[in-house]
């Protein structure tokens, strides 16, 4: 099994849905969360952090649930620009290593 | 954020050579890691680069295979040794200021034929 699992898509969906990633993570002792952006040929960019009672920005929102392991990310009113890959990343406290998710790949259509 | 520079950007090798992709940083760091994406695939850390000793690694990846130097707190080369096709990936260097927050480099994309 997969440290960091991610259903890969592509999800297609067209401009202004709301969309949802899963991601599940198999180590209970994973301390931090993050999703990581990634565009087609481009490096992996921090998207945002995934913080315990969850947190927002602008029309990202990530939950975490420790009980199950899981953590999500929904995507409100989606833009073309929104197009890319979205990495579901997971830490240790103990080792400091990050984890990467194989990726869940949205493409936002006109 | 860290700009993070890496040559070379790709290249085309043909079996059994060696290539260096080098990283420079625009600034000190602590953390600097070097990472591999094979064609779509998710990113798999190879090692971390200790600065003033040796790097390392992750299980499945030695130091004969993928060298790596760290002579500063800005500078850092990995080694990839005796391609072969299986080697053909991108290769990202990245830093990390704080847990979780890592910048990568664009990527050296290697074609090993």
């Amino acid at each position: 099994r997969k440290e960091v699992e991610q259903d890969p898509g592509p999800f297609n969906v067209p401009e202004g849905a709301t969309v949802a990633f899963n991601c599940t993570y198999s180590n209970s002792a994973s301390q931090s969360f993050f999703w990581y952006r990634q565009d087609c040929r481009k490096e992996p960019k921090l998207l945002m952090s995934v913080y315990s009672s969850g947190n927002e920005d602008g029309r990202f929102t990530a939950q975490l649930n420790r009980a199950s392991q899981y953590i999500s990310l929904l995507i409100r009113d989606s833009k073309l620009s929104d197009s890319a890959t979205y990495l579901c990343v997971v830490g240790s406290s103990n080792t400091g290593k990050l984890i990467f998710g194989q990726g869940t790949t949205l493409q936002v259509k006109p | 954020s860290a700009v993070i520079s890496q040559k070379p950007s790709r290249d085309i090798c043909q079996r059994g050579t060696s290539l260096t992709i080098q990283c420079q940083v625009d600034s000190q760091v602590t953390m600097m890691f070097w990472y591999r994406q094979q064609p779509g695939q998710s990113l798999t850390l190879i090692a971390t680069a200790n600065q003033g000793s040796e790097a390392t690694y992750e299980s499945g990846f030695v130091i004969d295979k993928f060298p790596i130097s760290r002579p500063n707190l800005t500078f850092s080369t990995l080694t990839v040794s005796n391609m072969s096709p299986e080697d053909s990936s991108i290769y990202l260097c990245s830093v990390g200021r704080k847990a979780g927050e890592l910048f990568f480099g664009e990527g050296s994309r290697l074609t090993v034929l």
